[in-house]
């Protein structure tokens, strides 16, 4: 199954400071999208980036998107302590979602 | 608008228990996922439903698990005979029948077998 992966694991930032996380993928995708998801809830939806599409914005969300090297990022700048959660990139096949693991995120005051 | 509605938030059931899930999808929604999310681990898809219809069951495991989506009232997921190992997060998206991928979660319910 087409699975996303992210990295890295965890990343810890001072407040203000920008966050970064990788997701890579192993085949073809129609969409990729990042959720966002705080302790003990429910996921978010963030953005969605099609194949087509290179580069998406989304507030002080910026996601880009390789498909030749079969990558993903997201970039969170100017973070706040709310940013503080795990994020999750996922490919969809046809409706099933397929998500990696998750980066988790610590914005310190 | 409320979103996707998912109940009991928490559940505690003994080995050998039965677990019901209730998930009540987005007003217009038509299209239920059930997704099982372990510790640590991302979500993986379990079962795809329409209003009376299994579409895709590919990720429930074969025995003790099943879903439904009747055509009046929630999707419900039915664990039984529960084991240590169902202990997990369970979450439930919907979507409209046009746009399948975009996908609204709902909280979770938190399923913890003693």
């Amino acid at each position: 199954s087409q699975q996303g992966e992210e990295d890295p694991q965890a990343l810890s930032i001072q407040e203000g400071e920008n966050a970064t996380m990788n997701c890579s993928y192993k085949t073809s995708i129609n969409n990729l999208q990042w959720y966002r998801q705080n302790s003990g809830r429910g996921l978010v939806h963030l953005i969605l980036i099609r194949s087509n599409e290179r580069e998406k914005h989304s507030g002080r969300l910026r996601v880009t998107l390789d498909t030749s090297k079969k990558s993903s990022s997201l970039l969170i700048t100017a973070s706040r302590a709310a940013d503080t959660a795990s994020y999750f990139c996922a490919t969809d096949d046809d409706y099933k979602l397929s998500f990696g693991a998750g980066t988790t995120v610590t914005v310190r005051a | 608008n409320a979103g996707v509605m998912q109940n009991p938030r928490h559940l505690v059931r003994r080995r050998g228990q039965e677990a019901r899930l209730r998930c009540s999808p987005m007003k217009g929604h038509s299209h239920v996922y059930w997704y099982r999310q372990l510790p640590e681990e991302g979500l993986k898809f379990m079962v795809y439903l329409q209003k009376e219809n299994i579409i895709d069951e590919s990720g429930m495991p074969k025995e003790r698990f099943s879903a439904e989506f009747p055509k009046e009232g929630p999707s419900i997921l039915r664990i039984q005979q529960v084991v240590r190992g169902d202990s997990a997060a369970y979450f439930c998206a919907s979507s409209a029948s046009e746009t399948y991928n975009e996908q609204f979660f709902g909280p979770g319910t938190r399923l913890t077998v003693l």
